[in-house]
């Protein structure tokens, strides 16, 4: 299976700052590649697939970029609602494949 | 706008078999892949398998031999079936719809069931 990481585990920010988190596959995933973001209690919700299409809904401030092995995904202006826990997956080979996650806490 | 809702027991005996059903609402279950998707306790999420509609499955090969996921498109629903299962089973469950053929991400989610494996 393809092993996935994601860098930093956890990281506090402020409302307004520009924020990245990184996701690693062991091996090439070409542009396979979405992020979810997950509130406590609640289900992930998809924002981004193929490296960098927004999903419908999604605002704005968030981006994906990468392809191969190293993506990244960009909130450019923090807001309240975006504190949460943030997952990537593959989708490159089966079984389909998750980050750990990084939790974004308030500063 | 579809909505997923699973259902089932919540606790569950070590050896034996969990069943969780999704019930689609709002859209039809005709035409996509269906999932489950299991977050650990240490909140790591876990694909168990898809079907599509019309039948077709692919399982995780690390829970392949004890898992079976069918559809029901009459009642616009679809269904797990997770064997043997011991504490390591222990985990919130959601059903999600994928978001096309081509993208296995998945952009529809059921609120999640806890199931408990304990005697």
């Amino acid at each position: 299976a393809i092993r996935m990481t994601q860098s930093p585990s956890s990281f506090s920010a402020s409302t307004g700052d520009r924020v990245t988190i990184s996701c690693r596959a062991n091996q090439s995933v070409g542009s396979y590649l979405g992020w979810y973001q997950q509130r406590p209690g609640k289900a992930p919700r998809l924002l981004i697939y193929a490296a960098s299409t927004l999903q419908d809904g999604v605002p704005s401030r968030f981006s994906g970029s990468g392809s191969g092995t190293d993506f990244t995904l960009t909130i450019s202006c923090l807001q309240s609602e975006d504190f949460a826990t943030y997952f990537c997956q593959q989708y490159y080979d089966y079984p389909r494949t998750f980050g750990p996650g990084t939790k974004i806490e308030i500063k | 706008q579809v909505q997923l809702q699973e259902s089932g027991p919540g606790l569950v005996k070590p050896s034996e078999t969990l069943s969780l059903t999704c019930n689609v609402s709002g859209g039809s279950i005709s035409g996509y892949y269906w999932a489950w998707v299991r977050q650990t306790p240490g909140k790591e999420l876990d694909w168990i398998g898809h079907i599509y509609y019309r039948g077709y499955t692919n399982y995780n090969p690390s829970l392949e031999s004890r898992v079976t996921i069918s559809v029901d498109t009459s009642k616009n629903q679809f269904s797990l079936k997770l064997t043997s299962v011991t504490a390591a089973d222990t985990a919130v469950y959601y059903c999600a719809r994928q978001l096309n053929s081509a993208s296995c991400v998945f952009d529809s989610w059921g609120q999640g069931a806890l199931v408990t494996v304990s005697s």
